[in-house]
């Protein structure tokens, strides 16, 4: 079956500190984003991929940044986290052939003290 | 800018009842339409996915229509059981090869 993988369910770091959140699909999709969701405010996008070395700038991209090495990893990296982005943090990825089925990571709690 | 909206926020029934929930988006050049279910503090689980020359699909008690001219789409729920409480979210996928997301309906189904 489809699966993406994000490397921590729950994570708490200092403010300051570089945080890295991982991502690896197993469906060979050329497609991965990064969203982050908060009540009220719904999922964001903060960064894409379409290929490998390759990034775009979401909605929300400052603060954030990201590393696509291989095709099946995705990496959002906080360069200094804040207590604004304490946050719920989802990693999804698509086909790229047009039909275009989003599929989901199971979610990283961020908490930023 | 496309933009989803889903109503109601919440939606609380007693089990056993069928159900709609609604989805509209604000311009019709959509390649798909795709359901999702999220539960408390999880990621999102796809539950269908309509393509822009369908006009429903069914899994199950689930059926999901599409209305692209009118920027509409619902998910249909039968025979409402309490584990069918969560959050369910729309998404578009649209112009500038974007998805689009609403901000959810909470379903509580009551015993």
């Amino acid at each position: 079956d489809v699966k993406v993988t994000q490397s921590s369910r729950y994570l708490v770091k200092r403010t300051g500190e570089k945080v890295f959140l991982e991502c690896v699909q197993d469906m060979d999709h050329e497609n991965m984003f990064w969203y982050r969701q908060d009540p009220g405010l719904g999922l964001r996008l903060i960064y894409f991929s379409y290929d490998v070395k390759m990034k775009e700038k979401g909605d929300i991209p400052e603060g954030y940044s990201v590393s696509r090495e291989k095709k099946e990893r995705f990496s959002l990296i906080l360069e200094s986290a804040s207590t604004n982005q304490t946050s719920m943090y989802l990693c999804a990825s698509s086909d790229g052939t047009g039909a275009e089925k989003l599929f989901f990571g199971s979610g990283t709690q961020l908490s930023v003290l | 800018k496309q933009e989803v909206t889903q109503i109601p926020a919440a939606l609380s029934v007693p089990e056993g009842e069928n159900l709609v929930l609604n989805c509209s988006f604000t311009d019709s050049a959509i390649y798909n339409l795709q359901w999702f279910r999220q539960d408390p503090g999880k990621g999102l689980t796809s539950l269908l996915l309509i393509q822009s020359s369908q006009r429903e699909q069914t899994s199950g008690r689930l059926n999901a229509s599409l209305d692209k001219s009118s920027g509409r789409s619902t998910l249909y729920i039968a025979a409402s059981q309490p584990g069918d409480s969560a959050t369910y979210l729309c998404a578009v996928f649209s112009t500038g090869n974007q998805f689009y997301f609403g901000t959810g309906t909470s379903l509580t189904v009551i015993p």
